[in-house]
């Protein structure tokens, strides 16, 4: 089935240390993938996507995410993490003349001071 | 430009009773997407509507339907209500499938009692 999964429902790390969110993906066509923050009570805000035309996805908030086909991942990563990074983190995938988008379980981030 | 706008932003309803939801799409954008996200968990798909048209439904009971206005605004309509329909609806605007990326409202915080 076409689907995304992300490793670890909750990451905690200190202020200005790297984070590394994961996400894999199955699927047997090119995919479309998505990664999306919501701070609570809120809506899903796009901070980037993959649509086949380069690998390395720069994103907002200094985000960026790499797609490696061969691992079928989608991995965010941002070099130093912020207090105002504090928040929920969604990976998705959709495909051409697909219907709808679908999410991993997220996974939430902690920063420490 | 206003973003995507839902109304209302919270209710509680009573078990056995129906609701309606409203959202209102970025200008130019053709498409409406609902998803419904339990606490805890991703979006899931409900539906998708392009140019009034329904274009997809998740799985999700006859007791959810939407429709969508000439202005490309739309509504999600649940009778008979269950406690496990409490949930955080959200509505997404595309300028067309969903590969494209969509753009999130904050939400309609439902509450089932």
């Amino acid at each position: 089935a076409q689907s995304v999964t992300q490793l670890g429902s909750h990451v905690s790390v200190s202020e200005g240390a790297l984070v590394l969110l994961r996400c894999n993906y199955s699927s047997s066509v090119p995919p479309y993938l998505f990664w999306y923050v919501q701070y609570p009570n809120q809506g899903l805000q796009l901070l980037l996507k993959y649509t086949s035309a380069a690998t390395l996805v720069k994103g907002i908030n200094g985000f960026e995410a790499e797609f490696k086909k061969s691992e079928t991942s989608f991995h965010l990563t941002k070099p130093s993490a912020h207090m105002s990074d504090a928040a929920e983190y969604f990976c998705a995938v959709s495909f051409l003349n697909n219907n709808d988008m679908r999410f991993g379980a997220g996974t939430r981030l902690t920063v420490k001071p | 430009d206003a973003g995507v706008t839902q109304s209302p932003t919270h209710l509680i309803k009573t078990r056995g009773q129906q609701v309606t939801l409203r959202c209102s799409p970025i200008s130019g954008h053709k498409s409406v997407s609902w998803y419904q996200q339990v606490l805890g968990q991703g979006p899931q798909f409900i539906f998708q509507y392009y140019e009034k048209e329904e274009r997809g439904r998740g799985n999700f009971p006859d007791r959810f339907s939407a429709r969508q206005f000439p202005n490309y605004s739309s509504e999600l309509n649940v009778n008979a209500l269950l406690l496990g329909d409490s949930a955080l609806y959200l509505c997404a605007s595309s300028l067309d499938r969903p590969n494209y990326g969509y753009t999130f409202g904050s939400g309609t915080r439902l509450t089932v009692v």
